[in-house]
C-alpha cells in the first residue's frame, strides 16, 4: 500500500530536549516536504527537499533542521524545542514539486 | 504579494442540499490548482488538480471548476460523510505552493 508514515503520532515533551519526528514513503518520491498546521494559520511549510541531499527552507524554518540522507525518509528535527513549537505537524512527499502531495496521518507536538 | 482565500470558512448543509465552497487567487502566473480534503486530525487527502481556467473535474459528488480568479468545488446532494474541512492550494510560477485557510463543511443528516 503506497503511504507515508511519520512517528511519533503523538508525543509530549519539555521545554529544550531534543526530539526526532521521523517520516517514511514508500512511492519513490523525488519531493518531500513538512508542514505545520495551527488553528486559524492553515499549513505552513517548514522545510522541503528535492532529492537526497537536496534540502532547502520554507515559509516557517526557524527552530527545526532536516536531513534527507534516504530518498524514502526525512526526518524533521527539534534540537531545542520551546512552546510556540506545539503544533500538529505534517509530513508529504510528491512524484516531484508541483505534483499532488500524499500527507502522513500526523504528529501531534506539545511543548511544556 | 500571491494569496489564496477560500470562502466561506464554516458551512452548515442539510443532507441532500447542493452548494459550492469558493478559492480565489491572486498570484504571480499559475502552474496548477490544487484540492484536498481534510477530516479531523488527519493529513490532507487529495482530490483534483486543475491547471487551466475551463478545466474541470468530477469525482462521485464533487466537481472542481477554475476560471483565471478562482476555482469553485460544487458539492451534489451531500451525505454526512463528505463532511470534512476543504483546502485549496495554487503553485505558481515561482514554484511556490500557496495554501488557503480551508472551509469546514458540516452534513446536517
Amino acid at each position: 500500500e503506497a503511504q507515508v508514515t511519520q512517528n511519533p503520532r503523538y508525543l509530549i515533551t519539555v521545554t529544550g530536549k531534543k526530539l526526532t519526528v521521523t517520516c517514511s514513503q514508500n512511492m519513490n518520491h523525488e519531493y518531500m516536504s513538512w508542514y505545520r498546521q495551527d488553528p486559524g494559520l492553515g499549513l505552513r511549510q517548514i522545510y522541503y527537499s528535492m532529492n537526497v541531499e537536496v534540502t532547502d527552507k520554507g515559509d516557517v524554518p526557524e527552530g527545526y533542521k532536516v536531513s534527507r540522507k534516504e530518498k524514502r525518509n526525512f526526518p524533521l528535527i527539534l534540537e531545542s524545542p520551546s512552546p510556540n513549537q506545539t503544533s500538529l505537524y505534517f509530513c508529504a512527499s510528491s512524484f516531484e514539486r508541483g505534483y499532488e502531495q500524499y500527507f502522513g496521518p500526523g504528529t501531534r507536538l506539545t511543548v511544556t | 504579494e500571491d494569496q489564496v482565500t477560500q470562502s466561506p470558512e464554516a458551512l452548515r448543509l442539510q443532507e441532500g442540499e447542493s452548494s459550492s465552497l469558493n478559492c480565489s487567487y491572486t498570484v504571480s502566473g499559475l502552474r496548477g490548482l490544487f484540492w484536498y480534503r481534510q477530516d479531523p486530525g488527519k493529513g490532507p487527502e487529495f482530490l483534483f488538480t486543475l491547471y487551466s481556467a475551463g478545466e474541470e473535474k468530477e469525482k462521485e459528488r464533487l466537481k472542481a471548476t477554475l476560471t483565471k480568479k478562482e476555482s469553485f468545488l460544487h458539492i451534489t446532494a451531500p451525505k454526512p460523510e463528505d463532511s470534512a474541512t476543504y483546502l485549496c492550494a495554487v503553485f505558481n510560477s515561482n514554484y511556490q505552493l500557496i495554501w488557503g485557510a480551508g472551509t469546514k463543511l458540516i452534513i446536517k443528516p
